[in-house]
């Protein structure tokens, strides 16, 4: 069975940086996109990035571009979100996802991570 | 960016009904739509994909329908573990947008 397991959430004040982790314990972690999600206290979901198979084609939301970084290491079976410059509004729990190429949904999700950014 | 717009955004049923929940695309996604299925402190679960197929292991109750920019996702008879929060989903764009969730109470 795929498993995601999210880890680095923690509590940052505004401007600082985290690294969140996404670590896939199944297999052919290469051969699907990978995508972050968060969802702010008592929100909906809103889709953070996406990072296809071999690492070179990612998107972001307006709100985080610039700031945020998605990578992988398909070695290791893991997706990276590197947060800098955090905002308050930044605070949420963030998911991991497989994604199966968009048309085929996101298949598989990790626990979440918190992230809480206050001074 | 593409707006999606679901409704209503709450809705009360009991066991046994038949429940339906609308998503609404600012333009025109073909059929790039997925369902999810969220419960409390939860992550969400896939439910429908390509606006109309069911996820392996998603019960038949489930169904969804629709292309271009109307869709709808249909429980045909509630059970209690359903209550939930649903959001419709984008992947027309690479810039995925969610709609803001539909809340099924009792």
């Amino acid at each position: 069975e795929v498993q995601l397991v999210e880890s680095g959430g923690g509590l940052v004040q505004p401007g600082g940086s985290l690294r969140l982790s996404c670590a896939d314990s199944g297999f052919r972690f290469g051969s699907f996109w990978m995508t972050w999600v968060r969802q702010a206290p008592g929100k909906g979901l809103e889709w953070v990035a996406t990072i296809k198979q071999d690492g070179r084609e990612k998107s972001y939301v307006d709100s985080v571009k610039g700031r945020f970084a998605i990578s992988r290491d398909n070695a290791e079976k893991s997706v990276f979100l590197q947060m800098n410059s955090l905002r308050v509004e930044d605070t949420a729990v963030y998911y991991c996802a497989r994604d199966v190429e968009g048309y085929y949904g996101m298949d598989v999700w990790g626990q979440g991570t918190t992230v809480t950014v206050s001074s | 960016d593409i707006q999606m717009t679901q409704s209503p955004s709450s809705l009360s049923a009991s066991v046994g009904d038949r429940v339906t929940i609308t998503c609404r695309a600012s333009q025109s996604i073909s059929n790039y739509l997925n369902w999810y299925q969220q419960k409390p402190g939860k992550a969400p679960k896939l439910l429908i994909y390509a606006a109309s197929s069911v996820q392996t292991g998603v019960p038949s109750r489930f169904s969804g329908s629709g292309s271009g920019t109307d869709f709808t996702l249909t429980i045909s008879s509630l059970q209690p573990e359903d209550f939930a929060t649903y959001f419709c989903q984008q992947s027309y764009s690479t810039l995925y947008t969610f709609g803001q969730g539909t809340k099924l109470e009792i």
